[in-house]
């Protein structure tokens, strides 16, 4: 079974550009979580799509968006880019809820904001 | 507001030994605690868990202890491996608000000394 994907592995962007990152979720799952880890901190809850809508966001700036497709895939895209938003973004899976055994985590798409 | 918290960013320990890792939380409401594992370059792998209507829970070497008094969690590891030199993080939810969010601690780093 193939686990939580995430493209681009990489990504640097400049000061004010845009950023899209990508993610699959486990086959079967319809929960996606996004989370960004900064240097030095433990991981902080962004977004969260269920069924293709929104369903939570974290205590970010509307510039932080994304989007879930029909095939459960998504998007998260932060606009006008700052040099704090240089981070490692991770996405999770789940099916319905989180379950008991909490999500499957991508390897994340690390983002550095120049 | 951290509600999650792991005072210790590194522990080392000698191979065979027990390793104890702490968490402390803020939030009465949390009802579900989770630790997760994470290596360099991939995604947080979930570890264990253990309800609030739990005081302990065991898988293997991995004991996870809950103390609701304190607002205490502790992960043990016996005996600790080379392989299990990772970060830690705990986590703690609150299920019943459907929220789909896990707060987690900063992470404590682990090395286990062959």
């Amino acid at each position: 079974e193939a686990g939580v994907t995430q493209s681009p592995t990489h990504l640097i962007k400049t000061r004010g550009q845009q950023a899209t990152l990508r993610c699959s979720p486990i086959s079967g799952h319809t929960s996606v979580y996004w989370y960004q880890q900064a240097l030095g901190l433990g991981l902080q809850f962004l977004l969260w799509y269920d069924e293709g809508e929104e369903r939570n966001r974290g205590n970010f700036p509307p510039r932080f968006s994304g989007r879930q497709f029909p095939n459960y895939s998504s998007e998260l895209n932060v606009n006008a880019l700052e040099l704090e938003d240089s981070a490692l973004y991770l996405c999770a899976s789940s099916y319905l809820d989180r379950g008991l055994g909490g999500y499957t985590f991508g390897s994340g798409t690390r983002l550095t904001v120049v | 507001d951290q509600q999650v918290k792991q005072n210790s960013p590194s522990l080392s320990v000698q191979e065979g030994r027990i390793s104890i890792l702490n968490c402390d939380y803020t939030n009465s409401m949390f009802d579900y605690f989770l630790w997760y594992k994470k290596y360099p370059a991939e995604g947080p792998t979930f570890l264990i868990s253990i309800s609030s209507i739990k005081d302990k829970n065991e898988d293997g070497r991995f004991t996870v202890f809950l103390n609701k008094s304190a607002k205490h969690l502790s992960l043990h590891i016996v005996p600790s491996q080379p392989g299990d030199s990772a970060v830690y993080f705990c986590a703690a939810s609150h299920g019943s608000s459907n929220t789909g969010k896990l707060i987690f601690g900063q992470g404590t780093t682990l090395q286990v000394k062959p």
